[in-house]
């Protein structure tokens, strides 16, 4: 398996400001994926983190509002800017590191924005 | 039309009840099926994948149906910690980048 460790776990921010989510991998993947839980609904793919290139981005995710990085196989981070109340979502980050198809992912920050 | 859609729930059972949750794909090409399972509050792990021939692990059986774009999760002899969210999972391949995530359906076993 996967470990994943995820922080901040919840952050409570003011409209306006940014925030970023840093997700450590316990193991080198090439992937690394960020989604959106927003309550009551299910995930959604924001963007596919690479090493050493641009993320892609989903349709309706833009780089200015959820840039990402990926400066090594183990590590990315999200940022979440310019936040407003429709931002308040639980954000997970999720690797699949044999290739199968099988999702490991991080325990969640989940975020209010005021 | 959603990409994936599942039985809206929630399911209330008791304990030792049989129960089944469906799920339906909108797209013919896709090569990869999955049910996951998230607990209130955690993040989602997977249950089991879904062969063609299906698959059994337990009390847990799952069926695909291509020609029909339909999966079934049936689980046997519910137990109290089987209480969770189910999702139904569609991928384009095995690769995490083009999974889909049906909404979910909660099942509660009560005792």
């Amino acid at each position: 398996s996967a470990v994943i460790s995820q922080k901040p776990s919840r952050d409570i921010c003011q409209r306006g400001t940014s925030l970023t989510i840093q997700c450590q991998v316990d193991s080198q993947v090439t992937m690394m994926f960020w989604y959106r839980q927003q309550p009551g609904q299910s995930l959604t793919l924001i963007a596919t983190a690479n090493q050493g290139s641009e993320a892609t981005y989903e349709s309706g995710f833009v780089i200015d509002k959820f840039p990402i990085s990926r400066p090594n196989l183990t590590f990315s981070t999200l940022t979440v800017s310019n936040m407003s109340p429709e931002d308040s979502s639980i954000y997970l980050c999720s690797v699949d590191p044999w290739g199968a198809g099988e999702l490991f992912f991080g325990e969640g920050s989940r975020l209010t924005v005021l | 039309r959603k990409e994936v859609e599942q039985d809206p729930g929630p399911f209330n059972v008791p304990e030792g009840a049989t129960v089944a949750f469906n799920c339906t794909y909108s797209n013919s090409a896709s090569q990869s099926f999955f049910w996951y399972r998230q607990d209130c509050r955690k993040e989602p792990k997977l249950l089991m994948s879904v062969y063609s021939s299906g698959n059994e692990d337990g009390r847990f059986t799952a069926q695909l149906n291509r020609a029909s774009q339909y999966i079934s999760l049936l689980i046997r002899d519910s137990k109290l910690s089987d209480s969770a969210t189910y999702l139904c999972v569609v991928g384009m391949d095995n690769y995490g980048q083009n999974f889909v995530f049906g909404p979910g359906t909660r099942l509660s076993v009560l005792p």
